[in-house]
């Protein structure tokens, strides 16, 4: 299976500052089609997960702007340009390039 | 607007058997491969099952290869899980996601308990 690995796995920030988070897979995303299916999903305390972004750097509808994914091949980063409130969760990365899909350990976004 | 609603969680001995569901509304069901996704209590994420728009092709992770079968029915927008010979592991909350690859939508989740 495609190991995905995340880090940091706790991420403190101060409200209005930047926050990156980086996911690393143990092979290429790449897959036949030349997509490359990495997906970002954010998980609010007692809430199912809601997917940010898709294929590394789309944002879904009414995602803010703030929220920016980048990276290719194995090596992969969500970044908060600015931290909101509302932004505190678990965040996870996501493969679905290679069967069984398989998540990051996730990454904790708490304010300082 | 996207609704996926998950139902038949519960307690279940070791052994034991439990069939989820999920009701599907405001899309076109029968167009979208669907997945199970569960994750157990204070854990990450694990994909299970994924069934395509048909229901010609299912696979499903190791771990509950054997026990575990997805099915649909299109006609009642409508997803299964038959979980057969449930495991202590199996416990969590299961989700029902709409697509395979990206996961766009998911349900609020139903949460089986496997426990004597």
């Amino acid at each position: 299976d495609v190991v995905m690995t995340q880090s940091p796995l706790s991420l403190p920030v101060t409200l209005g500052q930047p926050a990156s988070i980086s996911c690393r897979s143990s092979q290429s995303l790449v897959y036949s089609d030349g997509n490359t299916y990495l997906n970002w999903f954010q998980q609010r305390p007692g809430q199912s997960p809601r997917r940010l972004i898709y294929m590394v750097s789309n944002r879904d509808s009414g995602v803010p702007d703030r929220f920016t994914g980048s990276g290719s091949g194995t090596d992969f980063t969500l970044k908060i340009s600015r931290v909101e409130a509302e932004d505190v969760g678990v965040y996870y990365c996501m493969q679905g390039t290679r069967w069984p899909w398989t998540f990051g350990q996730g990454t904790k976004v708490e304010i300082k | 607007e996207v609704q996926l609603v998950e139902s038949g969680g519960g307690l279940v001995q070791p052994g034991g058997s439990l069939r989820l569901s999920c009701a599907a509304s405001g899309f076109t069901f029968s167009t979208y491969w669907m997945t199970w996704v569960r994750q157990a209590p204070g854990k990450g994420l694990e994909c299970v099952a994924n069934i395509k728009q048909d229901g010609s092709e299912k696979y499903y992770v190791d771990s509950v290869k054997g026990r575990f079968t997805i099915s649909r029915d299109n006609a009642k927008n409508s997803l299964y899980l038959q979980m057969n010979s449930l495991r202590a592991e199996d416990t969590a909350v299961y989700y029902c996601a709409r697509e395979t690859r990206a996961l766009s939508h998911w349900g609020q989740g139903t949460m089986v308990t496997v426990s004597s």
